[in-house]
């Protein structure tokens, strides 16, 4: 147990919908990581806070965002979802902001149909 | 830019034997690596980490990695493999000013009896 959580653990949900992921981070960590993992992009660095600012972004589309939260937990909000967003969804966290070492949740699986 | 590669998709080991994981990266500056192990189902633990100092590093569950600047490989080993080794194994490099991580494609662990 990475002390990281996540929820939901599955998520169904149609094409066009808008879901919302949450993540805490493990207690003491100020920066939340999200990442997509699918079988044909692989695992993908959406996007980075720290301490509630963001602080990097990676691969993240314009129809997804996020945010932290003063207390420091995350929402990845996913809109106007399409079948190609299926996938799962990681958080991490770690004390530093530039941290390799990071913590990963057990991920939230988003099937979109 | 910065970019991992993990050259191999499978292995495929007998218990107990050896196992090499190969890892090439490419970054401008001296490079933070990582190598993660995900089990089905589960998120991603980190296993070793190279910053600076000792290039053989020492990590969970009897796995080592040798950084070597000149191949520009980080590559994993474990000198006995055991049946609950059978997972999927990412190397990763933190750049970007030590704010982005990049994730290789992963390597398929399987242990065969």
């Amino acid at each position: 147990d990475s002390g990281v959580t996540q929820t939901p653990k599955h998520l169904i949900t149609a094409t066009g919908q808008r879901v919302t992921l949450r993540c805490s981070p493990r207690s003491g960590d100020l920066s939340v990581y999200w990442y997509q993992q699918s079988l044909d992009q692989g695992l993908q660095f959406l996007i980075q806070y720290y301490n509630g600012e963001e602080r990097a972004k990676g691969n993240i589309l314009e129809r997804f965002s996020a945010q932290q939260f003063p207390d420091l937990h995350s929402e990845l909000n996913l809109s106007s979802l399409e079948l190609g967003d299926s996938a799962l969804y990681f958080c991490a966290s770690s004390v530093e902001p530039g941290a390799g070492e990071q913590y990963f949740g057990p991920g939230t699986r988003l099937t979109v149909t | 830019a910065q970019s991992v590669t993990q050259p191999d998709i499978h292995i495929t080991v007998s218990e107990g034997a050896s196992l090499e994981l190969r890892c090439n990266y490419s970054y401008g500056a001296t490079p933070y690596l990582f190598w993660y192990v995900q089990s089905p189902g589960q998120g991603l633990q980190l296993l070793l980490k190279y910053f600076s100092g000792d290039t053989l590093v020492q990590g969970i569950k009897g796995f080592e990695a040798e950084f070597k600047r000149s191949q520009s490989s980080f590559n994993l080993r474990k000198p006995s493999v055991h049946w609950s080794d059978a997972a999927e194994y990412f190397c990763a490099l933190l750049g970007g000013g030590y704010q982005k991580v990049t994730f290789g494609t992963g390597t398929k662990l399987q242990v065969i009896p």
